[in-house]
């Protein structure tokens, strides 16, 4: 079974650029996550997916931050513009459903200077 | 609101030896409780999670973790350490009585294992 798969691994950006990150989640999972990992600590989650509908984006900083999944499958996260706190681990994770335990990506490597 | 405490952000054992890896929660209603792991430029791995049933609950790689309702506690062990289990390891925990909640996850405690 494939796994949770992200792309770009890494990106460097100057601050005001925009960057946009983007996700498969393993097939058939109807949950998607995607978590902000700044180093020294835990995951964060900015928003959750159940299909293609948004369940919680409480911790989404909505005035530079976007995400979509389209037609229930693929997500992209975008930031625009990118600030220099932006610079972190951006994670997806899936789930069959939202009480299950999720699955990750190798994530993106964000850098903003 | 639900939030998760591991005490300690580092973990030094020798090989063969056991290990421990400490996390507390709290949430208002029942918990479900996970651990996972990440290692280097990696995604995190799930090793194991509690949703109800026998408190001791038996994981990946050897790993194993005992619910305890009382001290609100969910703690990480292995019987014999291995260096290959140095890592970077996160409990974590949702609401189960509460619909959409999310999962909080802990800071992290590294465990460095030594030959």
């Amino acid at each position: 079974e494939a796994g949770v798969a992200q792309s770009p691994r890494y990106k460097i950006i100057e601050k005001r650029q925009s960057v946009a990150f983007w996700c498969n989640p393993i097939s058939g999972h109807a949950t998607l996550y995607w978590y902000q990992q700044i180093l020294g600590q835990g995951p964060k989650l900015l928003i959750q997916f159940q299909n293609n509908g948004v369940v919680d984006d409480s911790q989404l900083p909505k005035d530079r931050f976007s995400a979509e999944r389209l037609k229930g499958v693929d997500s992209t996260l975008k930031i625009q513009p990118a600030k220099l706190e932006d610079s972190a681990v951006y994670l997806c994770a899936s789930s069959e459903d939202r009480a299950y335990e999720q699955y990750f990506g190798p994530g993106t490597r964000l850098t903003v200077t | 609101a639900q939030s998760v405490a591991q005490p300690e952000d580092q973990v030094n054992v020798a090989e063969g030896n056991p290990l421990t890896v400490k996390c507390t929660y709290s949430v208002s209603g029942n918990p479900y409780l996970f651990w996972y792991v990440q290692y280097p430029n990696r995604g995190l791995q799930f090793l194991l999670k509690y949703i109800t049933g026998d408190n001791l609950v038996k994981g990946s790689y050897g790993f194993e973790a005992e619910f305890n309702k009382s001290q609100t506690s969910f703690h990480l062990k292995k019987p014999s350490a291995l260096v290959s289990d140095s890592a970077l390891y996160f409990c974590a925990v949702r609401d189960m009585n509460s619909g959409y909640s999310t999962l909080t996850f802990g800071k992290g405690t590294m465990l460095l294992v030594s030959p």
